[in-house]
C-alpha cells in the first residue's frame, strides 16, 4: 500500500499559470518535505514543515509556496511558474524521530509550456 | 566544493558482476548515511542506512563508512539487471532538523 501519495503523477501548465501539486500519508509521520529534482541532478530541498512550523530553505524562490491544512496533506504552490521550474517534486515524510530517514512519495513531473 | 560528491556514471556492468558505488564528503559534522535507489521518474527509495563508521549489510547489499576519509561506498553483489537504477548516497549531521544533503547520483546498468 502506497504510504506516500503524489497528485498528479503528471502535471503540465502554462508559463505564469499558477499550479498546485498534491502529497499526502498515511504514516502519521509530523515531518513533511517537498524537494525539487532536475534532470541528473540531486533532490533540493525547498522546505518542510515540522507539525505545523513552515521551514523555508533560504534560497527557495518566493513564487514556490506551501501549505500544510492537517497532518495528512502537504501543498506545494508554484505561484507563476516559469521554463525553469520544469523538474520532478518530491514529497518526503518523516516520524517522530529525527534521526530515522525520510520516506518518498512517487513524485510529479511538472512540465511549463 | 559540494558538500557531497559523487560520480554520475553511467557504471555499466555485466550481470553477477560486484558494484561499488562511493561518495566522498566534506563535513566531519555528518553522522548518518542513507543510500537511496532511484528508479527513472520515480521517487527515491531507502536501501541503507548507517550511523556513523562501519559496515552495515542487507541482503546483496552492504553500505561502508569510513569517516576517518570521509568516503561512503555501497556495494552490491550479484548484480542484476533490476538493480539497474540511479543510487543517491545522502547524508546528515546528529542533531539536525531533518534536512538530508544529497550527493549528484551515480546511474548504474546492469546487462543482462
Amino acid at each position: 500500500d502506497a504510504m506516500v501519495i503524489q497528485n498528479p503523477r503528471y502535471q503540465v501548465t502554462q508559463f505564469g499559470k499558477p499550479v498546485t501539486l498534491s502529497c499526502s500519508q498515511t504514516l502519521n509521520h509530523n515531518v513533511m518535505y517537498w524537494y525539487q529534482q532536475k534532470s541528473s541532478q540531486a533532490p533540493k530541498l525547498l522546505f518542510h514543515y515540522y507539525d505545523k512550523d513552515f521551514n523555508n530553505e533560504a534560497d527557495t524562490p518566493d513564487n514556490f509556496q506551501s501549505r500544510r491544512p492537517n497532518t495528512s496533506f502537504c501543498f506545494l504552490d508554484i505561484r507563476s511558474p516559469g521554463l525553469g521550474d520544469a523538474a520532478m517534486y518530491l514529497c518526503a515524510t518523516e516520524g517522530q524521530k529525527l534521526q530515522e530517514t525520510q520516506y518518498f512519495g512517487p513524485g510529479t513531473r511538472l512540465l511549463v509550456l | 566544493q559540494k558538500e557531497v560528491e559523487q560520480d554520475p556514471g553511467p557504471l555499466s556492468v555485466p550481470e553477477g558482476a560486484i558494484v561499488s558505488l562511493n561518495c566522498t564528503y566534506s563535513n566531519s559534522a555528518f553522522q548518518y548515511f542513507m543510500w537511496y535507489r532511484q528508479y527513472s521518474r520515480k521517487g527515491p527509495e531507502l536501501l541503507m542506512y548507517t550511523y556513523s563508521s562501519g559496515n552495515k549489510e542487507d541482503g546483496r547489499f552492504t553500505a561502508q563508512v569510513d569517516k576517518s576519509s570521509k568516503y561512503i561506498s555501497l556495494f552490491i553483489r550479484d548484480s542484476q539487471p533490476s538493480d539497474s537504477a540511479t543510487y543517491l548516497c545522502a547524508t546528515r549531521p546528529s542533531g539536525n532538523t531533518g534536512k538530508l544533503i544529497f550527493g549528484q547520483g551515480t546511474t548504474l546498468q546492469v546487462k543482462p
